[in-house]
């Protein structure tokens, strides 16, 4: 069984471009979640999916940010204008309820470097 | 509002020593508690979780965790330590209430293994 995919692993882009990092989730698994890990730091929650649908985005930049999980297909996490301090690694992570605890089983992360 | 502590973001020991991490928690309700391994430009990797089980948890390669609820820690330990060890480790804490299921995460510490 696959575990949690994301590309690009590396990412550059120009100040004012656009990123998409891309998550398949583990087969069987519906519920996706996109942390922002900035350097010499720990992860921070940004989004929670749902097929079609965005549960929690608390985390999420009001501007220049949006995520999807559509029915077929990975969740995208877009960045529009990217700007230097969105350098960052990106994870996303997938899990399946059960018994109400949710291991959160991790991608191997996209790393954004901003020019 | 929940949060994560990890008092010392960088420890070395010897090859062979104790490996005690320090990980301590605030949150209104009894969490979930997990710690994650992360080796260079990889992802996370669950080592353990907590789930009001055994107050003592054993994870993979040796580790093991203790959930203390009168000191709101859940420390991480290994009797001995291997150089396979060194690496980057995160607690994190997810809440039980409600539908909130994101993870926050301490900010890491990142273990030294000394030959």
């Amino acid at each position: 069984n696959a575990g949690v995919m994301q590309n690009p692993r590396h990412l550059v882009r120009r100040r004012g471009q656009e990123a998409r990092l891309r998550c398949s989730p583990m087969k069987g698994h519906s519920h996706v979640y996109w942390y922002r890990q900035l350097p010499e730091e720990g992860l921070k929650f940004m989004v929670y999916l749902q097929k079609e649908n965005i549960i929690d985005e608390s985390g999420m930049p009001k501007e220049r940010f949006s995520a999807e999980f559509p029915k077929e297909g990975p969740s995208i996490l877009r960045i529009q204008q990217v700007v230097r301090g969105d350098s960052a690694a990106y994870f996303c992570a997938s899990s399946l309820i059960a018994g109400g605890v949710d291991e959160q089983f991790f991608g191997p992360g996209t790393r954004l470097t901003v020019l | 509002a929940q949060s994560v502590t990890q008092l010392g973001s960088h420890v070395s020991v010897s090859e062979g020593a104790l490996v005690l991490l320090r990980c301590n928690y605030s949150s209104s309700v009894p969490p979930y508690l997990f710690w994650y391994v992360q080796y260079p430009n990889q992802g996370l990797q669950l080592l353990l979780k907590y789930t009001s089980a055994a107050t003592l948890v054993k994870g993979i390669n040796g580790f093991e965790a203790e959930f203390k609820k009168s000191e709101t820690s859940f420390h991480l330990t290994k009797p001995s330590a291997h150089m396979s060890d060194a690496a980057e480790y995160f607690c994190a804490v997810s809440d039980r209430s409600g539908g909130r299921r994101a993870l926050t995460f301490g900010s890491g510490t990142r273990l030294q293994v000394q030959p």
